[in-house]
This record gives structure tokens, C-alpha cells and sequence, in this order.
């Protein structure tokens, strides 16, 4: 079955980076963009941005633009997002997500998340 | 930036009662691209509703979406112990893709 499966939690101090992957299975890698989603505790889900290893093509947020690079090597099916520069509102929940071709846009695939925290 | 602005901010129901949750953009949502999803503590958000209406695969009929335009609403029209959780409608229609702030269903 389709399944998006994350590398584990980070601890990063401020002013790091934290790069985190998003393996794919069950479906043709550069089928679908690849979107990442955060969600700081008790807050609402945010989207970052999305990255097409098909195509190359990405599109970021203008919240994260210049800070957050999104990638996918499709020989490893593995997709990746690296934020930089990192603050203390910056420690939330991050999820890989795709809509396959069923919904229309609508994220009906998600990764198990990575926590990311920032502390001094 | 469209923002959407979800109604309440809790709801208190018992199972079997009917919930009527409303989601409100601050422009019309294109194509009706509006998503509903569900979310307990510690799992990712489960999509429940795409294109304002359609369910999504495997999820009970109990669950319907409606509206287009700026108004949207999921119904849940008999609540099963199990509905109780955070729903966040999101537009996907423009860039960038926005959620709701949440409704939070509480048992009563």
C-alpha cells in the first residue's frame, strides 16, 4: 500500500538547520509532489511548500521562502526538507503529505511526522 | 492568503446526536477545492472530505460535506464515540494551501 515513512525526532539548537526525509512506497516516486505540513503544538497545521521529483519543479511558502529547500532524489524514492536558520517557533510536528490522483489536491497520504525541537 | 475561520471553537455533543461544523473563507474558494480532515492526539490529520463533498476512501457515510463559495459545512448526522477529535477544514485552491483553526468535539 501506498505509505510516506520519516526519519526520527531532531534536537537542534537556534540558529541550526535540521534536514528531514520522507521515504516513499507502494507507488512511482515522481508520480506525485511531495508537500510538507507543520503543526506546533496545539496550533493548526501549517504547509510549507511541495517538491516535484518528476519534474523539479517546487514551490515554497512565502512564510519559509529562504530558509526551507525541498527536494526529492527519485532513485531512492525519498523526499527531503531542510529549514534553516532555526528559531524556538520553529519546533512543531513535521509531515511529508501527497494527494494521489483520487483527490483531487487533498492530502490523503500522510507521514508518520518528525518532531523537531529547538532548544538552547 | 485566503483565511479560513472555522465555527465553534468546541462543540459538546453526545453519541448519537447530530454536528454541524462550519468553515468560512475570506474569498471564494476555487473549484470548491475544500478538504476536511480529522485529527486525534499524536497521528497525522486523516482526510475525511475533497471538493467540498466527496468522501474520501474508506470513510462512513455518516460524514458529509457541503457548500461552495465561502461556506462550507461537515455534517456528522449520528456521532459514534470514536468522531470525537480536532477538524480542520484546508482550501487547496490557491497557493498557499490554508487550514482552519479548528473545531475542537468534545463528548457532552
Amino acid at each position: 500500500q501506498v505509505q510516506l515513512v520519516q526519519s526520527g525526532a531532531e534536537v537542534k539548537k537556534p540558529g541550526a538547520s535540521v534536514k528531514v526525509s520522507c521515504k516513499a512506497s507502494g507507488y512511482t516516486f515522481s508520480s506525485y509532489a511531495v508537500h510538507w505540513v507543520r503543526q506546533a503544538p496545539g496550533q493548526r497545521p501549517e504547509w510549507m511548500g511541495w517538491n516535484n521529483a518528476g519534474n523539479g519543479n517546487t514551490k515554497y511558502s512565502q512564510e519559509f521562502q529562504g530558509r526551507v529547500t525541498m527536494a526529492g532524489d527519485a532513485s531512492a524514492s525519498t523526499a527531503y526538507m531542510e529549514l534553516s536558520s532555526l528559531r524556538s517557533e520553529d519546533m512543531a510536528v513535521y509531515y511529508c503529505a501527497i494527494s494521489t490522483a483520487s483527490t483531487l489536491g487533498a492530502f490523503d497520504i500522510w507521514g508518520q511526522g518528525t518532531m523537531v525541537t529547538v532548544s538552547s | 492568503e485566503i483565511v479560513l475561520t472555522q465555527s465553534p471553537g468546541t462543540l459538546s455533543l453526545s453519541p448519537g446526536e447530530r454536528a454541524t461544523l462550519s468553515c468560512r473563507a475570506s474569498q471564494s474558494v476555487s473549484s470548491n477545492y475544500l478538504a476536511w480532515y480529522q485529527q486525534k492526539p499524536g497521528p497525522p490529520p486523516r482526510l475525511l472530505i475533497y471538493g467540498a463533498s466527496s468522501r474520501a476512501t474508506g470513510i462512513p457515510d455518516r460524514f458529509s460535506g457541503s457548500g461552495s463559495g465561502t461556506d462550507f459545512t461537515l455534517t456528522i448526522s449520528r456521532l459514534e464515540p470514536e468522531d470525537f477529535a480536532v477538524y480542520y477544514c484546508q482550501q487547496y485552491g490557491r497557493s498557499p494551501r490554508t487550514f482552519g483553526q479548528g473545531t475542537k468535539l468534545e463528548i457532552k
